[in-house]
């Protein structure tokens, strides 16, 4: 079965320190990455996503995240983060498995930027 | 364009009852998801329905149930309510309904069991 790990729950930083969310997922085959964002009192929004093509994807707000397929990974990153992008972060990935597609979310992340 | 639309926002039930919870998605979105968002266990998916049937599913048991109307409309039935149902139900639409493209989130429902 697919999975998918954040290993930060809780991330505490400083205003324009710089941010590195851990995701990894584990399956096989060939899969779609996503990383969704909620702020505090909102809903749930898309900040980028990965389908095919260049590993580095640019998102909203100067969010990257960069897919090692070798590695598993699509970790998120912002060179220099501000007091706005206290949110909690959610990694997705979208794979076939038996038939049918299927959406596994990680856990979550939340950060809270200090200012 | 309205957004993701759930409703009721918040429900109260006891164990035993059964509830229904229903989405409006945005208008020309065809695909709908529900989601179970607890503190321990994250997001999990529980189904999407794409033009009125359920094309995905996830390992949820069958007392979760769901369908889709034919104006996109869906609605999500958890029948024999259990303490461990309580939770954040959230619903999603997307225009294409392949892969997952980009998904577009409501507010949610908190179902809380007693």
């Amino acid at each position: 079965a697919q999975s998918v790990s954040q290993h930060n729950h809780h991330v505490i930083l400083s205003e324009a320190a710089s941010l590195e969310l851990g995701c990894n997922y584990s399956y096989g085959g060939t899969v779609n990455l996503f990383w969704y964002v909620q702020y505090p009192g909102q809903h749930l929004q898309l900040l980028l996503k990965y389908f095919s093509g260049d590993p580095l994807v640019k998102g909203i707000k100067g969010f990257e995240a960069e897919f090692i397929k070798s590695k598993f990974s699509f970790n998120l990153r912002k060179p220099s983060v501000q007091w706005s992008d206290t949110a909690e972060y959610f990694c997705a990935v979208n794979a076939n498995s038996g038939g049918y597609q299927k959406v596994t979310f990680g856990i979550g992340t939340k950060l809270q930027v200090i200012p | 364009k309205a957004g993701v639309t759930q409703t009721p926002r918040y429900l109260i039930k006891t164990r035993g009852q059964q509830v229904t919870l229903s989405c409006s998605p945005i208008s020309g979105h065809r695909s709908v998801s529900w989601y179970q968002q607890t503190p321990g266990q994250g997001l999990q998916f529980l189904f999407e329905y794409f033009s009125e049937t359920q094309r995905n599913k996830g390992n949820f048991p069958g007392r979760f149930s769901g369908r889709q109307f034919s104006n996109s409309r869906s609605e999500m039935n958890v029948s024999t309510l259990e303490l461990g149902d309580s939770a954040l139900y959230l619903c999603a639409s997307s225009l294409e309904g392949q892969n997952f493209y980009e998904q577009y989130f409501g507010p949610g429902t908190r179902l809380t069991v007693t």
